[in-house]
């Protein structure tokens, strides 16, 4: 079945530091991928998305380029702040009536 | 006000007790989620709803049942809570179901 592997965290960054979150997937079709941010205490909310291969998705400085070849969708940012702090979801969902199979998550903190 | 809401935000049950969650959203969506966060497991899917006479299991429905009140509203019920049921509920929503899924903010389920 569908599957997201992404990196174990914790991953834990100075500030304007460069991020990378990888994030690979499997699915049998040509999913729509996501990426999800949960702030401390809060639920999940969307940060950015793509459907189709070449797609690049982007929201807040953070960018994923959805790669069909290596099938992956890693998330990237060129200066984290201390409040981009949390823990970040990779997605994906495939075609059909099949809800969004979500990655183990990864933890980040950056520090001041 | 918040899209999707989710009562109790904290609760605190012992074992053998019924124990019910519930969601309620503004957004009209038809297709409706409850997850269950554990640390380093990531979200697990455990019932979802596309209207309000659909059903369906996820990934961990042992142990818990649900019931699609009207569109807005959707409860997952622990029959007889027992301490592993400890972790971090979420409910939430989407349009489609290949689709951005909006997210309440989450019930702390304690058994002890």
């Amino acid at each position: 079945g569908d599957s997201v592997t992404q990196m174990e965290g914790p991953v834990t960054l100075s500030e304007e530091a460069f991020l990378t979150i990888n994030c690979t997937y499997t699915a049998t079709g040509y999913p729509s991928l996501f990426w999800y941010v949960q702030y401390p205490g809060e639920g999940l909310q969307l940060l950015l998305k793509a459907t189709k291969a070449d797609d690049k998705g982007s929201n807040k400085g953070f960018e994923a380029t959805y790669r069909k070849e290596t099938t992956s969708f890693h998330l990237e940012k060129g200066s984290v702040q201390v409040s981009d702090s949390a823990v970040y979801f990779c997605a994906l969902s495939d075609a059909g009536n099949t809800p969004l199979v979500f990655g183990k998550g990864t933890r980040l903190s950056v520090i001041a | 006000d918040a899209d999707v809401t989710q009562t109790p935000r904290n609760r605190i049950t012992k074992t053998g007790k019924r124990i019910m969650l519930e969601c309620s959203q503004t957004k009209g969506h038809d297709r409706m989620y409850w997850y269950r966060q554990d640390p380093g497991l990531g979200l697990r899917l455990i019932y979802y709803s596309f209207d309000v006479k659909d059903i369906n299991k996820g990934e961990i429905s042992d142990g818990y049942s649900v019931s699609r009140q009207a569109q807005a509203k959707f409860s997952l019920s622990l029959e007889s809570a027992i301490p592993n049921q400890t972790a971090l509920y979420f409910c939430a929503t989407s349009e489609l179901v290949a689709d951005t899924q909006y997210f309440g903010p989450g019930t702390r389920l304690t058994v002890l």
